[in-house]
C-alpha cells in the first residue's frame, strides 16, 4: 500500500515563502500531486510531479525527489488567502487511485 | 469544458435511514470516477472508484456501496446508515490511464455533500 506523511500545521506572515514537506512509501510510482482546500470547501488541484526536480505554476512550485521518497510544496510571495490546507498525494500500484496524505494546514498571518 | 455536479449538498439522516447521493461529470467521456470520505479535520479516504460502466473497486469494506449505471454518472448508497458514516464525501473524476499518463493525477472533485448521522 502506500503511505504519505506531512506536517499536520505550518504557520507564515504574509509575503513570506513557506514549504511544506512530504514523505512517502509506495509500491510503484506513478506521481506526487498537490492539493489545496479551503475550509468547507472541496480539494482543488495545484501541481503535480512524475519525474526528479521542480515544477513551477505561478508562486507555486512543487519539487520531487524519488530517490529520497521525498517532494515538497513551495508557495512564495504568501497571501492571506493561502490559507488552507494542503494535502500531498501519490499514484502508486493502484495504478488508477490516488492515496492522500493526511494534510497540512497553512495559516497565514498579516 | 468539463464539470462535475454532486448532489445533495448537505443532508442530516438518522440512524438506520438509506443514503444515497449522486455525481454526474460534463464534458467528458469515459472518465475514472472516485467517491472519497473526509473526517472533520482529517484527510481523504478514498471508498470507491470506477475506470467503467459497472466496475466499481472498494477500497474499505463497510456499510457503503457504489454504482456506476451510466459512463458519467456515480451513486454512493447505504441500505442503513451508522453513526460513523457521518463525514464530507466527495466525488472527483479523472482522465483514465490510458490517457496522458498524468491525467490519473488530477483529480476534479465535486463541491461535496456533508452528511450528519445522528
Amino acid at each position: 500500500g502506500q503511505s504519505l506523511e506531512q506536517p499536520s500545521e505550518v504557520t507564515a506572515v504574509e509575503g513570506a515563502i513557506v514549504q511544506i514537506n512530504c514523505t512517502y512509501q509506495t509500491s510503484g510510482f506513478y506521481g506526487l500531486s498537490w492539493y489545496q482546500q479551503h475550509d468547507g470547501g472541496a480539494p482543488t488541484f495545484l501541481s503535480y510531479n512524475a519525474l526528479d526536480g521542480l515544477e513551477e505554476t505561478g508562486r507555486f512550485s512543487s519539487f520531487l525527489s524519488r530517490s529520497d521518497s521525498y517532494g515538497y510544496l513551495l508557495l512564495q510571495e504568501l497571501q492571506m488567502k493561502d490559507s488552507a490546507s494542503y494535502f500531498c498525494a501519490v499514484r502508486g500500484s493502484g495504478y488508477s487511485t490516488l492515496t492522500f496524505g493526511k494534510g497540512t494546514m497553512l495559516l497565514v498571518s498579516p | 469544458s468539463q464539470t462535475i455536479h454532486q448532489w445533495p449538498a448537505t443532508l442530516v439522516q438518522p440512524v438506520g435511514s438509506p443514503l444515497s447521493l449522486e455525481c454526474t461529470v460534463e464534458g467528458t467521456s469515459n472518465p475514472n470516477l472516485y467517491w472519497y470520505r473526509q473526517a472533520a479535520g482529517r484527510g481523504l479516504q478514498l471508498l470507491f472508484y470506477s475506470v467503467g460502466i459497472g466496475q466499481i473497486s472498494s477500497e474499505v469494506p463497510q456499510n457503503l456501496s457504489a454504482s456506476r449505471p451510466q459512463d458519467r454518472q456515480f451513486i454512493l448508497s447505504s441500505k442503513k446508515l451508522l453513526l460513523s458514516d457521518s463525514g464530507f464525501y466527495l466525488c472527483a473524476w479523472s482522465t483514465s490511464y490510458g490517457s496522458p499518463a498524468a491525467g490519473a493525477n488530477v483529480l476534479t472533485f465535486g463541491a461535496g455533500s456533508r452528511l450528519t448521522v445522528l
